[in-house]
């Protein structure tokens, strides 16, 4: 199985700062990442794909990097909306071929 | 509308069955994967498995292997996730998603149901 460890577990920020998320793979999932968003109450939303590409409708704050096993999601000038906790995912062809990540929890400073 | 519509809130006994559902409308829903992520409180998502409706291919987290099982019905449009035998663990939150694409490159997940919550509990 391959792990994903998100860091750090909780990010204490203040609206209007830049925030930046990591998630590291137990082992190379080349460019097969995503990062979603859960606002308390809700289900998850789709940020970012294959590392760097943003979804649909998705803010241009958001932005992701990395490949292989490392990788980032910054946002760059927090909203009061962008308060929630942030999963980072992986889809390759080991069993299982999906996996999320631990979660960081973007909270107000 | 393109949505995904769940099943409402389920509270069973430990040894019970249950089958809760997925309804996908304003999209070809043969054409997408339908995968079911668990959310139990203070604890990340995970992955039960994922359903192809075109031809029904499963496959399943091995850690879920044998607890669970993923069927289709084309005719309505409707994904279910049942259990046989329900455990006090089983506890949570479980979302289906559908993909974004056919190929398994494309399992990731754009739309989202907004959750079934299922209490076991004697």
């Amino acid at each position: 199985e391959i792990v994903l460890t998100q860091s750090p577990a909780t990010l204490s920020l203040s609206p209007g700062e830049r925030a930046t998320l990591s998630c590291r793979a137990s082992q190379s999932v080349s460019k097969f990442l995503a990062w979603y968003q859960q606002r308390p109450g809700q289900a998850p939303r789709l940020l970012i794909y294959d590392a760097t590409k943003r979804a649909t409708g998705i803010p241009a704050r958001f932005s992701g990097s990395g490949l292989g096993t490392d990788f980032t999601l910054t946002i760059s000038s927090l909203e009061p909306e962008d308060f929630a906790v942030y999963y980072c995912q992986q889809r390759t062809n080991w069993p299982p071929p999906v996996t999320f990540g631990g979660g960081t929890k973007v909270d107000i400073k | 509308e393109v949505q995904l519509v769940q099943s409402g809130a389920e509270v069973k006994k430990p040894g019970d069955s249950l089958r809760i559902s997925c309804k996908g409308s304003g999209y070809r829903f043969t054409k997408y994967w339908i995968a079911w992520v668990r959310h139990q409180p203070g604890k990340g998502l995970e992955w039960l498995g994922i359903i192809f409706p075109g031809d029904s291919d499963t496959r399943y987290n091995p850690s879920f292997q044998g607890q669970v099982t993923l069927s289709v019905d084309k005719s309505s449009s409707t994904a279910y996730l049942h259990w046989s035998s329900l455990k006090a663990s089983d506890s949570g939150f479980y979302y289906c998603a559908k993909t974004m694409g056919a190929a398994a490159t494309e399992w990731y997940f754009d739309l989202w149901g907004r959750g079934t919550l299922v209490a076991v509990s004697s």
